[in-house]
């Protein structure tokens, strides 16, 4: 089955340091990549994606991430985390071969201390 | 302009009810999906919508579940005879056009608890 895969509930990060968020996704078709935010009570957020081209992308606040195709993998990354980073984050998978629908992950929590 | 809105936002009932969930898609948005968000689960895709197609219900999880979309734009989540593993967030998400690599923007959610 096309899945992607967080292997991390929880992430826990000093403020001021770099923050990852893992990503693993399932290598066949032809995927692409989301990461969303969820903040408390709030609908998800879109962060960025990977579609083809450059496999580094940036997206909103900072954030950034890496299409690693022998890795199968798209970390979320920020070279300086906030507290206000603190949420819920979704990788999600597509794939142009298999229609619209999306995989999501299971999300990981991060949470940004002081 | 306005986002996605869903209503209500938070809904109570008892086990056997039914409930209707409603999602106000952004003016223009032809495709419509609908998800549920079960603690630590993710997000289980439910139902797609896309203009007047029919709709793609391979993510029903039984036959209580149904949704409609008047006129290619409102859209409601049915749910009869509720179960308490019903209890979730359920999330509608919309976004202009048919090509699915376009981001998908979400709806507040409804918290549905069943007791």
């Amino acid at each position: 089955a096309q899945s992607v895969a967080q292997p991390e509930d929880q992430v826990n990060v000093a403020e001021g340091n770099p923050l990852t968020v893992k990503c693993t996704y399932s290598v066949s078709g032809n995927p692409y990549l989301f990461w969303y935010v969820q903040y408390p009570n709030r609908g998800l957020q879109f962060l960025l994606k990977y579609i083809t081209g450059d496999n580094l992308v940036k997206g909103s606040y900072g954030f950034e991430a890496e299409f690693n195709k022998s890795q199968t993998s798209f970390h979320l990354k920020k070279p300086s985390a906030l507290v206000s980073d603190s949420a819920l984050y979704f990788c999600a998978r597509g794939d142009s071969n298999s229609g619209y629908a999306l995989n999501f992950g299971k999300g990981t929590s991060l949470l940004v201390t002081p | 302009g306005a986002g996605v809105s869903q209503s209500p936002s938070n809904k109570v009932t008892e086990k056997g009810k039914d409930v209707e969930l409603r999602c106000d898609p952004i003016s223009g948005h032809t495709a419509l999906y609908w998800y549920r968000q079960s603690l630590g689960q993710g997000l289980e895709f439910l139902i797609y919508f896309q203009g007047n197609s029919a709709p793609d219900k391979s993510g029903l999880p039984s036959d209580r579940f149904s949704a409609e979309r008047t006129g290619g734009s409102v859209s409601t989540l049915t749910i009869q005879r509720t179960q308490q593993e019903d209890s979730a967030v359920y999330l509608c998400a919309t976004l202009p056009g048919s090509f699915s690599y376009n981001e998908q923007f979400f709806g507040p959610g409804t918290r549905l608890t069943v007791l």
